[in-house]
């Protein structure tokens, strides 16, 4: 049971456009919200986060929005750069005991965005 | 900036071959994690460690083990390779909520 969803595999946009990246999660419980970018060949990076107590936080040209009561959230990217693209995961964390979290990640979009 | 080291950039084995992924950070952090990525599969969790001589199982450890003998050091086993386990290995560990990644593997069985 996939418990955080990217419902597109791939999206294209046109440079100085808004990227909007989806992501749906199902269980209640997860606290901090993420996104990482990957390029090929190279481990993913940490964008941006969102505790599950705020519902926006922006960091420059990159936006995240919380919807809890929808189970939804979004990357914003405004104004799009080619340098942009690459996968882009969503995922999330829930407390696993010991003092750890675990982090569980959706399949990934892929953002081609066209000079 | 806290660094996440795997050992292998690209490995190619054989069907049948015992290999060792190796991960090293460069902080006293307990929690330590490997992940493998595939296209349309996105990152899923094989085995992590909380701290020395701990480990856990993922969501898939099938074909895999994991050894954690120094803090410093997680290792990733594939007792006997099979095709099925080409893929890119990502190694990670965690502080307070945060995570840095490797560069990772690209582990290749022919």
């Amino acid at each position: 049971d996939q418990q955080v969803k990217q419902n597109s595999p791939s999206l294209s946009v046109q440079e100085g456009r808004i990227s909007i990246l989806n992501c749906d999660y199902t269980n209640s419980m997860f606290d901090y919200f993420l996104w990482y970018k990957k390029y090929p060949a190279e481990g993913p990076t940490f964008l941006i986060s969102i505790s599950s107590i705020k519902d926006k936080n922006e960091d420059g040209r990159f936006t995240v929005f919380l919807n809890k009561s929808a189970k939804h959230l979004s990357l914003h990217i405004v104004p799009s750069q080619p340098g942009d693209s690459a996968v882009y995961f969503c995922a999330a964390t829930s407390y696993s005991g010991a003092g750890s979290y675990q982090l569980t990640f959706g399949k990934g979009t892929k953002l081609s965005v066209i000079p | 900036d806290v660094k996440v080291t795997q050992s292998s950039r690209y490995l190619v084995k054989r069907t049948g071959e015992k290999v060792f992924l190796e991960c090293v950070q460069d902080m006293d952090h307990e929690n330590m994690f490997w992940y493998r990525q595939d296209p349309g599969l996105g990152l899923r969790l094989i085995y992590f460690s909380y701290d020395v001589k701990m480990k856990e199982k993922g969501d898939i450890p099938e074909g895999y083990s994991v050894s954690r003998e120094k803090k410093e050091r997680f290792s990733l086993i594939l007792e006997s390779a099979s095709t099925n386990q080409t893929s890119m290995y990502l190694c990670a560990r965690s502080h307070r909520g945060g995570y840095t990644f490797g560069s990772g593997t690209r582990l290749t069985v022919v």
